[in-house]
């Protein structure tokens, strides 16, 4: 079946302008989680969403950032008055819910592509 | 902040031999993940390892997991041009929730 799907692929953007990432998870996967990987910062997790709701934003940098999801699939992460800061790849993954039992394929995050962000 | 540190941070082998990369991290683990990255683009699962399993197994790639030494390491055998990349450990923590906590990779490099 089709894998995780970003779009788009490369965003450049003048800083101070909004932006808005798009992602649509593996069909059936109910968790959705948003990554960013910049130089000097490695990987780092930004949000978490199981169905529509976000347990989890710890991740996220600041209040420029807001992720939505909706019908539990596509996810949109947008950024507000973009900073230079921001540019990073921009990564998104799925899973099954782990509340399901069964093997690791539940636990399993499937990464898209990701979003490039270059912010001027 | 980074959990895990990989070692090494770069590797050159020559094809056909062996590659070991090391992960070490800082608490408690439900299961730890290894993944490739090409390009610095899209990560690509190789294996999960629980935290009640040892090691394991997926082709050329062999995973070993420590608890007690909070480490795992990821062995490929026989590698191939093709297994130039970076590659990563995921740490999925004990009441960390469902995010992922990535080491800081080790750059592969298989020469012809």
């Amino acid at each position: 079946g089709a894998g995780v799907s970003q779009s788009p692929s490369n965003k450049v953007t003048e800083k101070g302008k909004d932006v808005e990432l798009r992602c649509d998870p593996i069909s059936g996967h109910t968790a959705l989680y948003w990554y960013r990987q910049s130089l000097g910062q490695g990987l780092e997790f930004l949000i978490y969403f199981q169905g529509n709701s976000a347990p989890d934003k710890s991740g996220l940098p600041s209040d420029r950032f807001s992720a939505e999801r909706t019908g539990g699939s596509v996810s949109t992460l947008t950024i507000q008055r973009t900073q230079q800061e921001d540019s990073a790849v921009y990564l998104c993954a799925s899973s099954l819910w782990r509340g399901l039992a069964g093997g690791p394929e539940k636990d399993t995050q499937y990464f898209g592509p990701g979003t490039r962000l270059t912010v001027l | 902040s980074q959990q895990g540190e990989e070692d090494p941070q770069a590797l050159s082998i020559q094809e056909g031999e062996n590659a070991t990369m090391n992960c070490s991290y800082k608490t408690s683990i439900n299961n730890l993940q290894w993944y490739r990255q090409n390009s610095g683009r899209g990560l690509v699962h190789l294996i999960l390892i629980r935290s009640n399993e040892r090691e394991k197994h997926s082709g050329r790639l062999r995973v070993t997991l420590d608890t007690s030494k909070k480490s795992s390491s990821l062995l490929i055998t026989a590698s191939r041009a093709a297994d130039t990349a970076s590659y990563f450990c995921a740490t999925d923590l004990t009441g960390g929730g469902n995010k992922l906590t990535f080491g800081t990779g080790t750059q592969l490099k298989v020469e012809l």
